[in-house]
């Protein structure tokens, strides 16, 4: 499964839109993105994920470049309850394929 | 509907006792995975099983853990003779039998080893 590279952390205003980065430049063709979130000493949430086209859900959409390489994940009005710790993880398509966790990015929503 | 179930949430052994952990997946799901994270660390895969089958159990320690998904019943993740390194929260996914097949976890059981 490709890497993914995401920054360490980040904050957020409470009611504005939290945009987390990652990358993924080494992506293969059958990789899906997919985002995960892990708010303390709770069990990882899936949010969303996509192939190549941007996806929308009810808790937050997948901006994915046109080359594959970067994707963002929005949430459009973050709250206090959104501070979590956020995973891109780049997936193969063929089920079984185990979840690979990297560090990464803590985002703090501010009041 | 139910989502991943896992018991018990807290467990405490000491030392060279058994811990045994609960996994009950979505209904409908076939597919379940066991994860660990370790204080302090990052979440990391154990071992996936299908329905009486382990399919994949390259993160599995090679001693003192196993697990079994049988034909009926919850999934167990078994630890023998426990030691303070195996003090973590042990999370169970499981997915449906589908592609792709997005994985759903439990709130995790909290083994702490005295």
């Amino acid at each position: 499964d490709a890497k993914t590279t995401q920054p360490p952390s980040m904050d957020c205003a409470e009611g504005r839109a939290a945009n987390l980065p990652c990358n993924h430049s080494t992506i293969s063709g059958n990789e899906y993105v997919y985002w995960y979130r892990q708010i303390h000493s709770q069990g990882p949430q899936y949010i969303i994920h996509g192939l190549k086209n941007n996806e929308t859900n009810e808790m937050a959409s997948l901006i994915i470049t046109e080359d594959r390489k970067s994707s963002t994940l929005i949430l459009p009005h973050a709250t206090l309850r959104d501070t979590a710790v956020y995973y891109c993880i780049v997936r193969g398509m063929e089920y079984g394929n185990k979840l690979v966790f990297g560090a990464g990015t803590i985002l703090r929503v501010k009041s | 509907n139910a989502g991943v179930m896992q018991n018990p949430r807290h467990l405490v052994r000491r030392r060279g006792q058994e811990a045994r952990l609960r996994c009950s997946p979505v209904k409908g799901h076939s597919h379940v995975y066991w994860y660990r994270q370790l204080p302090e660390e990052g979440l990391k895969f154990m071992v996936y099983l299908q329905k009486e089958n382990i399919i994949d159990e390259s993160g599995m320690p090679k001693e003192r853990f196993s697990a079994e998904f049988p034909k009926e019943g919850p999934s167990i993740l078994r630890i023998q003779q426990v030691v303070r390194g195996d003090s973590a929260a042990y999370f169970c996914a499981s997915s449906p039998p589908t592609v792709p097949d997005t994985q759903y976890f439990g709130p995790g059981t909290r083994l702490t080893v005295l």
